[in-house]
């Protein structure tokens, strides 16, 4: 079964800090896609990145980075100086097998605070 | 970018009423859509799959004579939510996979209150 772990509920930060969101998945499957989403106050789902389970690369894209390691089934997302507008809940989700991988079993959120 | 549009952004409702949620997909066709609920300050949850022209597909628990869905082109499915109950206030979105690719695309979600 397949299953995403977001251990932090609710993380607290002042801006300018780094900060970093820990998530952990477990899938029996060998090829798989991992996403992040960012669910602000409003109640959409914005879409931050996919990573295809073959691609270990870190990536970057401008204050957001991420770091996926195959070996401990993480995929952790660090936002750097934090902003206020970064608050929101964010969400690890990851591909199931059915329907071609279009659907996505989602972890249970971090919620960050970013203060002023 | 492709977009997925729903509407009502929000609807409020009596008991025993009940709603129908549209999902669209407006600039590409999805021969696939599935719809998510969300309760306050929790994940979201899969609630089905729903296919152009056959049946949707619904996950573990969750009950097909309630929550009725009909995609009945490529693209417009629609979610209804019949005899509607309090519990069932939620937050509902959809998402959207185009024709043959690995694109997938969020509705802006539906917010149910039933009193």
């Amino acid at each position: 079964a397949q299953k995403v772990t977001q251990a932090q509920t609710e993380i607290s930060v002042v801006e300018k800090e780094d900060v970093t969101l820990d998530c952990v998945y477990e899938t029996r499957d060998t090829t798989y896609y991992l996403f992040w989403y960012k669910q602000p106050p409003s109640g959409e789902l914005v879409f931050l990145i996919r990573r295809n389970s073959f691609d270990e690369q870190n990536e970057i894209s401008g204050r957001y980075s991420w770091n996926f390691q195959k070996s401990t089934s993480s995929f952790n997302f660090t936002i750097t100086a934090s902003q206020v507008v970064d608050s929101a809940v964010y969400f690890c989700a990851l591909s199931d097998p059915r329907s071609g991988g279009n659907m996505l079993t989602f972890g249970g959120g971090t919620r960050l605070m970013v203060k002023p | 970018g492709a977009v997925v549009s729903q509407h009502p952004s929000r609807v409020i409702c009596k008991s025993g009423t009940s709603v129908k949620i549209e999902c669209r997909s407006l600039d590409f066709q999805a021969t696939t859509m599935f719809w998510y609920r969300q309760f306050p300050k929790q994940s979201l949850m899969l609630m089905a799959t729903s296919n152009e022209g056959s049946k949707a597909t619904y996950e573990q628990g969750v009950e097909k004579d309630k929550f009725l869905i009909n995609h009945a082109s490529l693209t417009l499915s629609t979610l209804t939510v019949t005899s509607a109950h309090p519990e069932d206030s939620s937050f509902y979105i959809c998402s959207a996979s185009s024709s043959g690719g690995l694109e997938l695309f969020f509705g802006e979600g539906s917010r149910l209150t039933v009193l």
